[in-house]
């Protein structure tokens, strides 16, 4: 079956950097995407690897390594607005099936 | 914008009951999903819509089936809605198979008593 791995939760101060990897064991895999959910919100997308390397979005940045299964999502400059749930979404298939992790809940403190 | 709009916010269904929960999205997206949410597990996929009258199951499609007989509307069903189906139920859709963002609805939260 496909599974996604992350830290269930992670805490930082406001104005540091924080990663949240994943880990995942799919077929079909053709790329990975970012999603953050607020409480009592819906999830929305951050962003999208396709490749292998580093994708940055202001001051967000995801990275994607194929060979080992593996990303991860980097928030700089951490502020209040970013605690909330963060899942990493494997696109597979040819219809566009996208399976989540198990989501990581990120606390940021002053 | 995009929008994807869901019929109820919150649903109170007696079990046995068939349960329909509807999802209409705007902007002629070609793919439309349903997942559950519960504390822990994530966002599961229950089945996807790659066009009209096409689907697939997911990853826990057992108790519940699925319609879309146009476009833009994805129905859910539970057939004989159980206590083990209370949940956050949650609609998205992609344009199409070469978009890769997904837009999400509000959500229902569905209690079965």
């Amino acid at each position: 079956g496909q599974s996604l791995e992350q830290p269930s939760e992670v805490t930082a101060v406001e104005g540091a950097i924080v990663q949240i990897n994943c880990t995942y064991q799919t077929s079909g895999f053709y790329g990975l995407s970012w999603y953050q959910q607020h409480d009592g919100g819906a999830p929305t997308f951050l962003s999208y690897n396709g490749l292998d390397g580093l994708e940055e979005t202001g001051r967000f940045s995801s990275f994607l390594s194929r060979s080992d299964s593996y990303g991860y999502l980097l928030l700089q400059e951490l502020q209040m607005k970013d605690s909330a749930s963060y899942f990493c979404v494997a696109y597979t298939g040819t219809a566009s099936k996208l399976t989540f992790g198990t989501g990581t809940r990120l606390q940021v403190t002053l | 914008d995009v929008k994807v709009t869901q019929s109820s916010r919150y649903l109170v269904k007696r079990t046995g009951e068939k349960v329909f929960l509807e999802c209409v999205q705007d902007m002629d997206h070609e793919n439309m999903f349903w997942y559950r949410q519960d504390p822990g597990l994530g966002l599961r996929l229950i089945y996807f819509s790659y066009d009209v009258k096409m689907k697939e199951k997911g990853d826990i499609p057992e108790g519940y089936s699925v319609s879309r007989e146009k476009k833009e509307r994805f129905s859910l069903i539970l057939e004989s809605a159980s206590t083990n189906q209370t949940s956050m139920y949650l609609c998205a859709s992609i344009r199409d198979n070469q978009n890769t963002e997904a837009f999400f609805g509000q959500g229902t939260r569905l209690t079965v008593v």
